[in-house]
C-alpha cells in the first residue's frame, strides 16, 4: 500500500461549487503539505502543517482551507472554486531529520475547475 | 527570498548520451538541495539531496554537487535511458529555521529516445 494516500485521482467540478481533497499518510510523520502543480511553474506550496496544532499558510493560500483532523489526516477544501484553480494538486509529508527535510509525495488529484 | 532556476525543457538525448541540467539558486544561509523526478502520471520521488557545500548527492546513476561558490547543483547522468524519461524538479529547503517547506523550480521535462 502506498505510504501517501490522495483521494479523489481525479475530480471534474463546476465554478462556484465546494471542493474538498483529502490526504492520508501512513508514514507516521508530523508535517504534511499541500501544493499546486501548474504547466511550467513547478510546484508551489498552498499550506502546510507542522503538527496537529500548527497550521501556516504558503506562498498562495487565497482561495483555500486546511484542516488537519488527525496527525495523519491533512484536507484541502476549495471554499468556491474557480477555473484557475484548474490544476495538478499534491500533498507531501515529512520528518525532519538531521536539519533537513526530505518529503514524501502523494500520487496527485487532477483538479478541473470548468 | 528563496528562488530556484532551471534549465528551460524539453530536453531531448538518444539513449546512452550524456545528461546536464543546470541548477541554480537563490536563498539565504547554506540550504539544503535537492533533486525531485516525476514519472508520467505519478506523484514526485526524491532523487538525490545534499546538504552542504561539496556535498556529492547520487543515486540510480545520477549525480549532483553542491557548489556553493557557483550556487548551483547540476544534475548528471553519463548514460541515460530511455526510462529515465521524466521531468525533473531542482528544490531547496533553508536550514536552521523553524519553517522549511521547498522551494521548487520549474521543472525540465528530459525525453530519451531509443
Amino acid at each position: 500500500d502506498a505510504d501517501v494516500t490522495q483521494t479523489p485521482r481525479n475530480r471534474i467540478t463546476k465554478t462556484g461549487k465546494r471542493i474538498m481533497l483529502e490526504c492520508s499518510q501512513t508514514k507516521g510523520h508530523d508535517r504534511m503539505y499541500w501544493y499546486r502543480q501548474d504547466p511550467g511553474l513547478g510546484l508551489r506550496l498552498i499550506y502546510y502543517s507542522f503538527d496537529v496544532k500548527d497550521i501556516n499558510k504558503g506562498e498562495i493560500s487565497d482561495g483555500y482551507s486546511v484542516s488537519r483532523q488527525a496527525q495523519a489526516k491533512f484536507s484541502l477544501s476549495l471554499e468556491s472554486a474557480i477555473p484557475n484553480q484548474t490544476a495538478l494538486y499534491f500533498c507531501a509529508t515529512s520528518e525532519s531529520t538531521g536539519g533537513t527535510d526530505t518529503q514524501y509525495f502523494g500520487p496527485g488529484t487532477r483538479l478541473t475547475v470548468l | 527570498g528563496n528562488s530556484v532556476t532551471q534549465m528551460e525543457g524539453p530536453v531531448t538525448l538518444s539513449e546512452e548520451a550524456f545528461l546536464t541540467i543546470n541548477c541554480t539558486y537563490t536563498a539565504t544561509g547554506y540550504p539544503s538541495l535537492f533533486w525531485y523526478v516525476q514519472y508520467p502520471g505519478e506523484g514526485l520521488q526524491l532523487l538525490l539531496k545534499a546538504t552542504k557545500a561539496d556535498d556529492k548527492g547520487s543515486n540510480k546513476g545520477f549525480e549532483a554537487t553542491y557548489r556553493k561558490e557557483t550556487t548551483s547543483f547540476h544534475l548528471e547522468k553519463g548514460s541515460v535511458q530511455v526510462s529515465d524519461s521524466a521531468v525533473y524538479f531542482c528544490a531547496l529547503t533553508p536550514r536552521w529555521t523553524g519553517r522549511r517547506a521547498l522551494t521548487f523550480g520549474s521543472g525540465t521535462r528530459l525525453q530519451v529516445q531509443p
